[in-house]
């Protein structure tokens, strides 16, 4: 079983729609959790950082962590074809010294 | 803030030549510095960790012998690749985590340099 897993998608949407991206994972020791927006033949990008459980709300990002699930999620509002690009979630136990990432999801908003 | 810019952003060299990538925080002091390669669709692989004025953590499988990192400075990681040969041809990304209590707990990458070994 992988760390962290994700759904490679690709995954399509229209434009305005709620896109719901997922991560869960086995190491229970996991404190810090990322999610970087990718897009093509270039670096991630940081979108979102969270300690420990909880929601965070960003603009039309809202980043949600499940410890007791092991589960992450990312929402995004009123998606945007500006959107579309690979998403990853990253995870790790302290310092981020072990950060692990899900192999990323392809997102595609249609206009 | 927190900008992390690799140089060159692409090369194409030929087999057997050595290649050198450096990666710089430009608005920040890292202690830490990660480099990781990436293959189309494919998620980061992390290759090492380099340590400001220490050696090299290397990922299982890697040969520190082909991949040398400096990390000379707070600012500045450098990985060369030796001898190179068309299967190192791929998409290579440095981050940066800053000290902690300045920009949190977390890595900020550079763009990317994509290597083409003919």
């Amino acid at each position: 079983q992988k760390e962290v897993e994700q759904d490679p998608g690709p995954l399509s949407v229209p434009e305005g729609a709620i896109v719901s991206l997922n991560c869960t994972y086995s190491n229970s020791a996991f404190q810090y959790f990322m999610w970087y927006r990718q897009y093509s033949r270039k670096g991630p990008e940081l979108l979102m950082y969270t300690y420990s459980s909880g929601n965070k709300e960003d603009g039309r990002f809202t980043a949600q962590v499940d410890k007791s699930s092991k589960y992450i999620s990312l929402f995004i509002r009123d998606s945007q074809p500006s959107d579309s690009a690979t998403y990853l979630c990253a995870m790790s136990a302290s310092n981020n010294n072990d950060m692990r990432f899900g192999a990323g999801t392809r997102l595609t908003v249609k206009p | 803030g927190a900008v992390v810019s690799q140089h060159p952003s692409r090369v194409i060299c030929k087999s057997g030549t050595s290649v050198k990538i450096e990666c710089r925080s430009l608005d920040f002091q890292a202690t830490t510095m990660f480099w990781y390669r990436q293959f189309p669709k494919k998620s980061l692989m992390l290759m090492a960790t380099s340590n400001e004025g220490s050696k090299a953590t290397y990922e299982q499988g890697v040969e520190k012998d082909k991949f040398l990192i400096n990390h000379a400075s707070l600012t500045l990681s450098t990985l060369t690749v030796t001898s190179a040969h068309p299967e190192d041809s791929s998409f290579y990304i440095c981050s940066a985590r800053p000290l902690k209590g300045t920009e949190g707990d977390t890595q900020y990458f550079g763009p990317g340099t994509r290597l083409t070994v003919l």
